[in-house]
């Protein structure tokens, strides 16, 4: 079936390196996409999304670049903190019903040395 | 808060034995969903609703049954619990059937089940 997958399982970088966690998608039909952290013993917390019909967003920190061309998602983290450290997934839904039906990814581990 | 809560938050059965895992909301949201997450993988699907007594299968349904009686609760029963099942399962709820930009799709703090 469709899936939503992630090329790289962990990431470890110094404070204050940039990040970037890579996700790579099947789902032609999926339109909207979102980041999730989460924390040892704890729900996923949003951190970003985006429709696909756009390419790039910004938040605090945050940027999500999506190229349907190629079917990929990524996350930059500009200045990394040992904060940061958590597992990131990415979610797609290819609309129907609700939104709320995601396929995750597999998780990328990311570690922030302090 | 969110307004979501699970319970238990923590429980242990034996195999074979029935379980019901309940998804409390506050917010008076229309969809609910139920996930599991196994070591290794993130969430998937098992059951949601879209409103009461409305529900539907998910990627992962087999061994679980799922109801909505009210708005506010939603249930996961393993009618008779396999190892296979020991997960973390976490409830999620959504106000809206199309995406509003934002965090929208609130989760509980998961439910540890353990079957031996």
């Amino acid at each position: 079936g469709e899936s939503v997958g992630l090329h790289l399982p962990t990431l470890s970088v110094q404070e204050g390196d940039n990040s970037i966690i890579n996700c790579a998608y099947s789902n032609s039909a999926s339109d909207y996409f979102i980041w999730y952290k989460q924390e040892s013993g704890k729900g996923p917390q949003f951190i970003i999304d985006i429709r696909s019909n756009m390419d790039k967003r910004q938040g605090q920190r945050v940027t999500v670049l999506l190229n349907k061309t190629v079917k990929h998602l990524s996350l930059q983290i500009a200045a990394t903190q040992p904060g940061d450290s958590a597992v990131y997934f990415c979610a797609e839904n290819s609309g129907g019903t609700s939104y709320g039906k995601l396929t995750f990814g597999q998780g990328t581990i990311l570690t922030v040395h302090p | 808060d969110a307004g979501i809560t699970q319970s238990p938050r923590h429980k242990v059965t034996e195999t074979g034995t029935p379980v019901t895992l309940r998804c409390h909301q506050t917010e008076n949201h229309r969809y609910m969903y139920w996930y599991r997450q196994d070591p290794g993988h993130g969430l998937r699907l098992i059951h949601y609703s879209y409103g009461v007594k409305d529900t539907d299968k998910g990627e992962v349904s087999d061994g679980y049954s799922v109801s909505r009686s009210k708005t506010e609760d939603f249930l996961l029963t393993l009618e008779s619990a396999t190892s296979s099942q020991t997960s973390v399962y976490f409830c999620a709820m959504t106000r809206d059937r199309s995406p509003i930009s934002g965090n929208t799709i609130y989760f509980g703090e998961g439910s540890w089940l353990t079957v031996v």
